[in-house]
């Protein structure tokens, strides 16, 4: 059974950083791309990040892009977030989710519980 | 990027109820779209991949179709376990981009 669990969110100031974690069980961690997707306090889905397989190819959101870094330790089967120049619209709970299968479409998400980040002074 | 618009962003049904909810892409994403459904609290949950194809124990009431620009998730017989939002995904580029949700609300 696929397990993800993500850990690290916390209250933080804005220009403040945080550094999320994602730890998974139950599959071949290094034969799956990797997301992260966030939501704020009552709104919808927004991807975040994605990384390929090997680590090589990260993917970003213009609203994120040149703050976050996302990456991954295949020998940890962990996955990271690296969130700098945090902005209170970075206020969401964060998920990770693996891509459902190893061809190179990043969909058929199955979900980690979330972990919270605030951004506020 | 790619804008995924679904429609109606809320709907009032009662359990039988036959639901259907669309989602639009602002340009071709082939069959490259998935279906997933939120309740509130909870982590989102897998329907329907490739447009149509159904994700592994999901109930067979739920059913998708649709390819290229448009897409259509449909409940044939809506249960009191199926309230909840549902969003679209696509796959084809990125940025992935997500539907803005329907909740599907109790009449």
């Amino acid at each position: 059974e696929v397990q993800l669990v993500e850990s690290g969110g916390d209250l933080v100031q804005p220009g403040g950083s945080l550094r999320l974690s994602c730890a998974a069980s139950g599959f071949t961690f290094s034969s799956y791309a990797m997301n992260w997707v966030r939501q704020a306090p009552g709104k919808g889905l927004e991807w975040v990040s994605g990384i390929s397989a090997s680590g090589s190819n990260p993917y970003y959101a213009d609203s994120v892009k040149g703050r976050f870094t996302i990456s991954r330790d295949n020998s940890k089967n962990t996955l990271y977030l690296q969130m700098n120049s945090l902005r209170a619209e970075d206020t969401a709970v964060y998920y990770c989710a693996k891509v459902g299968d190893s061809s190179a479409y990043y969909y058929r998400f199955d979900w980690g519980q979330g972990t919270l980040v605030t951004v506020s002074s | 990027d790619i804008q995924m618009t679904q429609s109606p962003s809320s709907v009032s049904a009662s359990v039988g109820d036959r639901v259907t909810i669309t989602c639009r892409a602002s340009q071709g994403v082939s069959s490259w779209l998935a279906w997933y459904q939120q309740k509130p609290g909870k982590a989102p949950k897998l329907l329907i991949y490739a447009a149509s194809s159904l994700q592994s124990g999901v109930p067979s009431r739920f059913s998708g179709s649709g390819s290229g620009t448009d897409f259509t998730l449909a409940i044939s017989s809506l249960q009191p376990e199926d309230f909840a939002t549902y969003y679209c995904q696509q796959a084809h580029s990125f940025p992935l981009t997500f539907g803005g949700g329907t909740k599907v609300e109790i009449k």
